[in-house]
């Protein structure tokens, strides 16, 4: 099975600041077909997972463009441009290039 | 809107069958795919199976023996059928939307406990 390796596990910001979150994979997710699926998502608590961005770059409709995705072959970043106060919560990355799908372990913002 | 929602008992004896449902309203099951993911306490997540438009599955191999994922269409619904459960199947369990190569619907989730 394809790992995804998360960092850092918890990441404490103030309201404003930039952040990234590194998603690293054990195997190339590039697919085939040409694509890359690596997806991000957002758990805040109590609430389901809301996708963030697909296809490494791709923002989901709706979602603030101070995220951004970025990344190739085994090494991905999610950067927030300017974190606020709802961003707060476990993210997630999720390839879709390899069976089984797998998820990255989770990366916990928290707001100072 | 597409809306997912899950249904089932909340606490299943250990050895037994877990069974959920979730109700799809918006979209019809007859086009893409849909299907499980659980998160274990703690942050872990696992993508546990979907059946396509077609009523064609794919199941995670860690539980390809134990897993069964159905459909009825007349009620836009599908179905998890989990066998012989034990507490490490203690889990949230989310129904979803899979839409070429992402998840762009979850359901809202329901906690199973597996205990006697």
């Amino acid at each position: 099975d394809v790992v995804l390796t998360q960092t850092p596990p918890t990441l404490l910001a103030t309201i404003g600041q930039s952040v990234s979150i590194s998603c690293r994979s054990s195997q190339s997710l590039l697919h085939s077909n040409g694509n890359t699926y690596l997806n991000w998502l957002l758990q805040r608590t109590g609430q389901s997972p809301q996708p963030l961005i697909y296809l490494v770059s791709k923002l989901e409709s709706g979602v603030p463009n101070r995220f951004s995705g970025s990344g190739s072959g085994t090494d991905f970043t999610l950067k927030i441009s300017g974190v606020e106060a709802e961003d707060l919560g476990v993210y997630y990355c999720m390839q879709f290039t390899h069976y089984p799908l797998t998820f990255g372990s989770g990366t916990k913002l928290e707001i100072k | 809107e597409v809306q997912l929602q899950e249904s089932g008992p909340g606490l299943v004896k250990p050895s037994q069958s877990l069974s959920l449902t979730c109700s799809v309203t918006g979209y019809s099951i007859t086009s893409n795919y849909w299907g499980w993911i659980r998160k274990f306490p703690g942050n872990k997540m696992e993508w546990m199976g979907y059946i396509s438009y077609s009523g064609s599955t794919s199941y995670n191999p860690s539980l390809k023996s134990r897993i069964s994922i159905t459909r009825d269409t007349s009620k836009n619904q599908f179905f998890l059928q989990l066998n012989s459960v034990t507490t490490e199947d203690t889990a949230t369990y989310y129904c979803a939307r899979f839409n070429y190569g992402r998840i762009d619907y979850w359901g809202q989730g329901v906690m199973v406990t597996v205990s006697s």
